[in-house]
């Protein structure tokens, strides 16, 4: 079955930046759309950004316009998402997701097992 | 931007309680919306994907309905399984969650 395995937690002083990697197994990451969600310390879900396949492009939420970067790798089914300008704010849990079962562009039924990002001087 | 209202925050209840949690839309998004139920130290786990569709495996009691641009999770009959927290979603193209709700026990 498919899976979504992140790279470790991380430790970042402000200002830094932060790559976080999702290997898919059981797919091909080129037939899939691979989007990021974030999930700061108690608090809710947020997406981040991910891969239309309506328009062949990747889209990002407007707040993090600028300093967010989602690119993959197809040699090796490796999805990444790197954040620049990290602030303490950017403390949470990274997920990536992606649609299998449900279609193209559907809900996320498949996660990645989440990686922890902290931001501190 | 498309807003997402869920509610409630938290909700008691206790096993065998039938529950209700509301979604609603800023404007129309069709039946783009999908339910998740996340326990604690885990991803969240899709339940309810095109604001009606079980996804396979998933048990039965849980459901979902769109009405407009408000739609609902209901869950018949509360598990011990089920106290957790519960994020609706509103996805194609670009995507926003609710606020989440969370379940606990009475």
């Amino acid at each position: 079955q498919v899976q979504l395995v992140q790279s470790g937690a991380e430790v970042k002083k402000p200002g830094a930046s932060v790559k976080v990697s999702c290997e898919v197994s059981g797919y091909t990451l080129s037939d899939l759309s691979m989007h990021w969600v974030r999930q700061t310390p108690g608090k809710g879900l947020e997406w981040m950004g991910g891969f239309d396949s309506g328009i062949e492009e990747t889209i990002y939420a407007q707040k993090f316009q600028g300093r967010l970067t989602m690119t993959e790798d197809t040699s090796t089914d490796t999805a990444y998402m790197e954040l620049s300008s990290l602030k303490s704010e950017d403390t949470a849990i990274y997920f990536c997701a992606t649609s299998v079962a449900v279609g193209a562009d559907d809900a996320f039924d498949v996660w990645g097992q989440g990686t922890m990002v902290t931001v501190s001087s | 931007d498309i807003q997402m209202t869920q509610s409630p925050s938290t909700l008691s209840a206790s096993v065998g309680d039938r529950v209700i949690i509301t979604c609603r839309a800023s404007q129309s998004i069709n039946s783009w919306l999908a339910w998740y139920q996340q326990r604690p130290g885990k991803a969240p786990k899709l339940l309810i994907y095109r604001a009606s569709s079980l996804l396979s495996g998933v048990p039965s009691r849980f459901s979902g309905r769109r009405s407009g641009t408000e739609f609902t999770l209901t869950i018949s009959g509360l598990q011990p399984d089920d106290f957790a927290t519960y994020y609706c979603q509103r996805y194609n193209g670009n995507s926003t969650f609710g606020q989440g709700t969370r379940v606990e026990i009475k």
